[in-house]
């Protein structure tokens, strides 16, 4: 069973409000990413993180921010949430194999926003 | 760059019927492929992997081989089950990269 949590599990919002989707790992992990899933299934990476101190954006851009302060720790923020905000957001973190790439993903069960 | 293409969906089998999800990719180094099974309301796990060509990764029945020559990674399964209903993704990692990369995904149903 994976060891990363995400919450809230689902979250129903007005336009405007400033909102903080909460990651948590106990792996260990080094790298830990956000993913926000569209209802076509496809997934879009909007952040990733090396390790502590370490954020990079991904391929789909975001008006949400990270933050890395603890290895275990990587919340997601909306400083002033849209409707166009409404998603799932998946996180994940991940170890590296042998082979130097990066390793089997680790997801959390996901975060459905909703804002009104 | 580097990409992962399957089969759209969605595939719908009857309980008992054969599966195969294709999956091809395109990488300019020697990436390690995944399979991950999405299961409703839930977040993505790892069905199977496969680190090298010609290897086999397999899980709850379910297999692939990693095909260097045609850079293929196809998902089969004898014998689907109404639980197997889910969304599939193909997927690729390469060495020195921090990125995985998916497949748009591919929605399975089962009927009883």
């Amino acid at each position: 069973e994976a060891d990363i949590y995400q919450t809230p599990r689902y979250l129903v919002i007005g336009t405007g409000k400033k909102i903080t989707l909460e990651c948590s790992q106990t792996m260990g992990h080094d790298k830990m990413y956000w993913y926000q899933q569209d209802p076509g299934m496809e997934l879009h990476l909007i952040h990733y993180s090396y390790g502590v101190n370490s954020t990079e954006k991904g391929d789909l851009s975001s008006e949400s921010t990270v933050s890395r302060i603890r290895t275990e720790h990587f919340p997601l923020t909306l400083e002033s949430a849209r409707p166009s905000h409404t998603s799932q957001y998946l996180c994940a973190s991940s170890g590296e194999l042998a082979t130097g790439a990066t390793g089997e993903l680790f997801f959390g069960e996901g975060s459905r926003l909703t804002v009104l | 760059g580097d990409s992962v293409t399957q089969m759209e969906g969605p595939v719908t089998l009857s309980e008992e019927a054969f599966l195969t999800i294709n999956c091809t990719y395109t990488a300019t180094g020697y990436p390690s492929l995944f399979w991950y099974v999405q299961y409703p309301g839930e977040g993505l796990q790892l069905l199977l992997k496969a680190t090298k060509a010609d290897d086999k990764g397999s899980n709850k029945g379910f297999e692939a081989t990693y095909r260097k020559e045609t850079t293929s990674f196809h998902l089969e399964k004898g014998s689907v089950q109404v639980s197997d209903s889910a969304v599939y993704f193909c997927a690729l990692s390469e060495a020195g990269g921090f990125k995985t990369i998916f497949g748009a995904g591919t929605r399975l149903f089962v009927k009883a």
